[in-house]
């Protein structure tokens, strides 16, 4: 176990709907950090977060957008939601990307289906 | 160009042999972190074993250890003593840059066979 947890652990969706996913980092971790594994495309990097502010962008669609809360947990909205959007989410989260051995911990992942 | 090689999509190995997964990087950043990790069939990605570029020694954790070399941009993974519970998909990570935006390989699937 991590100590990064995700809800929800499955989500089943149709196409044109709006979710959102859910991420508590580790304790003490300030950096949560949104990945998209899906077959074709790997996994893929979408949106860093540090203390609240946005640090990093990765190639996140403009119909996804998250955020980081005061208490540093994250979601993630996906929002007009295509067949090509299910995949498996993680979230990461890590203490401070600034320091050189600063590691991420991933959470067990949020498997959206969009049918 | 590609950050992170993974020339190996699958590789198989006796129980109880060494394996090497190999794993090529590309950046300009003095520093970096190279990172990898391990996907069961579960589906969780585990962290593994990290290596700085400024760090002198190979990093080594338990039966994982790093071959880092520098000048040809390589990180391989080495796993010794393999065990049934190795079958997974490793990944290759790179970590460039202040806000630390990683990038991963493609990954390699480890097969062990009894």
């Amino acid at each position: 176990d991590s100590g990064v947890t995700q809800t929800p652990k499955h989500l089943i969706t149709a196409t044109g709907q709006r979710v959102t996913l859910r991420c508590s980092p580790r304790s003490g971790d300030l950096s949560v950090y949104w990945y998209q594994q899906s077959l074709d495309q790997g996994l893929q990097f979408l949106i860093q977060y540090y203390n609240g502010e946005e640090r990093a962008k990765g190639n996140i669609l403009e119909r996804f957008s998250a955020q980081q809360f005061p208490d540093l947990h994250s979601e993630l909205n996906l929002s007009s939601l295509e067949l090509g959007d299910s995949a498996l989410y993680f979230c990461a989260s890590s203490v401070d990307p600034g320091v050189r051995t600063d590691t991420q911990y991933f959470g067990p992942g949020t498997r959206l289906t969009v049918l | 160009a590609q950050k992170i090689t993974q020339t190996q999509p699958g590789m198989f190995v006796q129980e109880k042999e060494a394996v090497t997964l190999d794993c090529t990087y590309d950046t300009s950043d003095p520093s970096y972190g190279l990172f990898w990790y391990k996907q069961p069939s579960s589906g969780e990605m585990i962290f593994l074993i990290y290596q700085g570029s400024y760090d002198q020694q190979n990093a080594t954790e338990g039966r994982y250890s790093l071959n880092f070399q520098k000048a040809r941009k390589s990180a391989n993974l080495v796993i010794s003593a393999s065990q049934l519970g190795d079958s997974a998909m490793y990944f290759c990570a790179m970590r460039e840059g202040e806000a630390g935006k990683s990038t991963f390989g493609d990954g390699t699937t480890l097969t062990v066979k009894p």
